[in-house]
């Protein structure tokens, strides 16, 4: 069965490192995005990607975020100076169509910022 | 702005059944979907209602009135394996983007 894949697992930064997570989504999809979830809370949007860029991002998406599909099949989120609060767990998820009715998430990494 | 409220937590044995309610407020509704997750792991699709009523996946049931904007998720048949947290979710597509809202979550805990 396919499946959206994220590597790391787990990542430990320093505060005011650059971090970069990665993403292969489901091969077929179109429409990609990450999320997050800081432990205990809910699953937060951070941005959506089709086409090759941008199509929404939240308030949380500020400018030290950026998200890049630099070949076929990757997509990465770059934190460029990380902080204490960015420490969450990171969700990758692609669908086939708009409105398509199910989303595929990849297990996540887990970033701690020390 | 789209807002999504769940129980926090609910509780209920092996073997009975749970019902786990989410009310909305969105503009530009197109359906209801709930998702399953395990310990911080990914969130997985479970169902989807775009229209009133019932729709029936084996041992899990979703629900929905758009009238009353306020959806349910039933779970029938408890298994320790179904303790978990389960989220409400709509699709929002009021800033271009397609995304998907998420609700606060239910932790069910199924015991014995």
């Amino acid at each position: 069965e396919p499946e959206v894949t994220q590597t790391p697992s787990h990542q430990v930064t320093q505060m005011g490192q650059e971090v970069i997570l990665r993403c292969v989504p489901i091969s077929n999809h179109l429409y990609f995005y990450w999320y997050r979830q800081i432990l205990g809370q809910k699953v937060e949007f951070l941005v959506s990607f089709y086409n090759n860029e941008i199509s929404e991002k939240s308030e949380i998406f500020d400018d030290q975020f950026s998200v890049e599909r630099p070949d076929g099949s990757n997509f990465t989120l770059k934190i460029r100076s990380t902080k204490l609060e960015d420490s969450a767990m990171y969700f990758c998820a692609s669908a086939q169509r708009p409105m398509n009715t199910e989303a595929f998430f990849g297990q996540g990494t887990r970033l701690t910022v020390v | 702005g789209q807002s999504l409220e769940q129980p926090s937590e609910v509780t209920a044995v092996e073997g009975a059944i749970v019902q786990i309610n989410c009310t909305y407020q969105t503009s530009g509704f197109y359906g209801l979907s709930w998702y399953q997750q395990h310990d911080g792991g990914a969130p997985t699709f479970l169902s989807y209602n775009a229209l009133d009523g019932l729709e029936e996946t084996g041992r899990f049931s979703s629900f929905l009135s758009r009238s009353d904007s306020y959806g349910y998720l039933l779970l029938q048949e408890l298994q320790m394996k179904d303790s978990a947290s389960y989220f409400c979710a709509v699709r929002d597509c009021t800033g271009g983007g397609n995304k998907l809202t998420f609700g606060t979550g239910t932790q069910l805990k199924v015991e014995l």
